[in-house]
Order: C-alpha cells, then sequence, then structure tokens
C-alpha cells in the first residue's frame, strides 16, 4: 500500500493568495482526519471526516479554512485568502477499523509557508 | 475534556542507556492511548496503542509502555537506546474508537554516543 498521499510536500505563497492541500487516504479507510502542527500550538486537529461527512471541524480556525472530501479517495483543504499566520506542517490521516480498533496512519504532511 | 501532558520536552539519554519518556493523561471515560514518533521532515509512525486489553503494551523497535490507571499515566520506556531512535515522541489520546486524537507537545529524544 502507498501510505496516505499528500501533495504538495512544499508550498511556498504570498499573504492573500489561495493555498489548496490534497490527501489521498489508504484505500478501504473510511475516516480521513487533517491536522496542523506549529512550534507554538504542536499538533491540533483541523477537522475529520467519516464515510466522506464531516464529523468535527471546531479545530477549524476560522471561515478562511474549508475542508471537503468529494469521495472515499480524495480531501482538499482550502485556505482563502492566506495569511503569514497560517504557515505550518498540515497533515492528512486516515485510518479503519483494524482488529476492533482505530490506528490513524499519517501521511508526509505539507510544509506552508506564507510570506 | 480530554488532554496530556507529557513531562520534559527534552530527554537526553547514551546509548545503550534506558529511555522513559513520562505522559499523563485525563480522560472522563476509559481512554485509547497511543505514542507516535516523528523523525525530521516525516510525517507521524504509530509505536504503539493501548486499548485495555493488556496494560503493558509492546510496540515496534523494542519500546513499551505501562498503563496505569490510578496514576494516569502511560509512559514510554526502551531497554537500550540507540543512536536511531533519536527523534521526537508525541503521546495521544482519544475517548472514543475512531475519532480525533489529542497530542501531548512532545518530548525530543536525543541519544549520544
Amino acid at each position: 500500500d502507498a501510505g496516505v498521499i499528500q501533495s504538495p510536500r512544499h508550498e511556498v505563497t504570498e499573504m492573500g493568495q489561495e493555498v489548496t492541500l490534497r490527501c489521498k487516504p489508504i484505500s478501504g479507510h473510511n475516516s480521513l482526519f487533517w491536522y496542523r502542527q506549529t512550534m507554538m500550538r504542536g499538533l491540533e486537529l483541523l477537522i475529520y471526516f467519516n464515510n466522506n461527512v464531516p464529523i468535527d471541524d471546531s479545530g477549524m480556525p476560522e471561515d478562511r479554512f474549508s475542508a471537503k472530501m468529494p469521495n472515499a479517495s480524495f480531501s482538499t483543504l482550502k485556505i482563502q485568502p492566506s495569511e503569514p499566520r497560517d504557515s505550518a506542517v498540515y497533515f492528512c490521516a486516515s485510518s479503519s477499523r483494524t482488529g476492533g480498533y482505530y490506528e490513524q496512519y499519517f501521511g508526509p504532511g505539507t510544509r506552508l509557508t506564507v510570506t | 475534556a480530554q488532554s496530556v501532558t507529557q513531562l520534559g520536552s527534552h530527554v537526553s539519554v547514551s546509548e545503550g542507556a534506558l529511555v522513559l519518556l513520562r505522559c499523563n493523561y485525563s480522560s472522563s471515560v476509559p481512554p485509547y492511548l497511543f505514542w507516535y514518533v516523528q523523525y525530521p521532515n516525516q510525517g507521524l509512525q504509530l509505536l504503539l496503542k493501548y486499548t485495555s486489553a493488556a496494560t503493558l503494551v509492546k510496540g515496534i523497535n523494542g519500546f513499551e509502555a505501562e498503563f496505569k490507571k490510578s496514576e494516569t499515566s502511560f509512559h514510554l520506556t526502551k531497554p537500550s537506546a540507540h543512536m536511531s531512535d533519536a527523534a521526537e515522541y508525541f503521546c495521544a489520546v482519544s475517548h472514543q474508537a475512531g475519532t480525533a486524537l489529542i497530542f501531548g507537545k512532545g518530548t525530543t529524544l536525543s541519544v549520544s554516543s
């Protein structure tokens, strides 16, 4: 299995620009999570989906952030407009029931820099 | 609400020495507990998980952790450190299988020769 795939791996953009991060979960996994990692706040959940339906988006910072999961094999996280404080590493993770418990498998992350 | 506290943001050990990384959790219900490792510029890799089946959990790379309900702890140990263990380690908790993880701040492990 290829694991969770994220693209791009690195993104540098200017303040005010739209940024779209992409994630392909592991085939057969029915839960997908977006996390953000910063030095100040550590790892924090942004949003997660079960069976393509958003379950908890309480971590989404503000209306500038939006996430979609149009099908079981693809999700996007969009920031519009981007701001320097959005600079972080964004991780996507997926999971499914294995032996009765859910293990989350993480992608390599997208390092976003907003100048 | 669940929370995780990792004591010590940085731990240094010599190669061959015992590794002990501390994690305490707060949960109103029996938790699911996890340890993840992150190598530089990589994603997180699951080391081990506690799911109430056994209090002593063995993971990959020789790591293990013991769930102690009375102490609300889930400390990670390895008898003999190796240079390749140098990384950042995260303890995480979820209150229900399949829900989002709440992470601790992480502990950076350094191993010297």
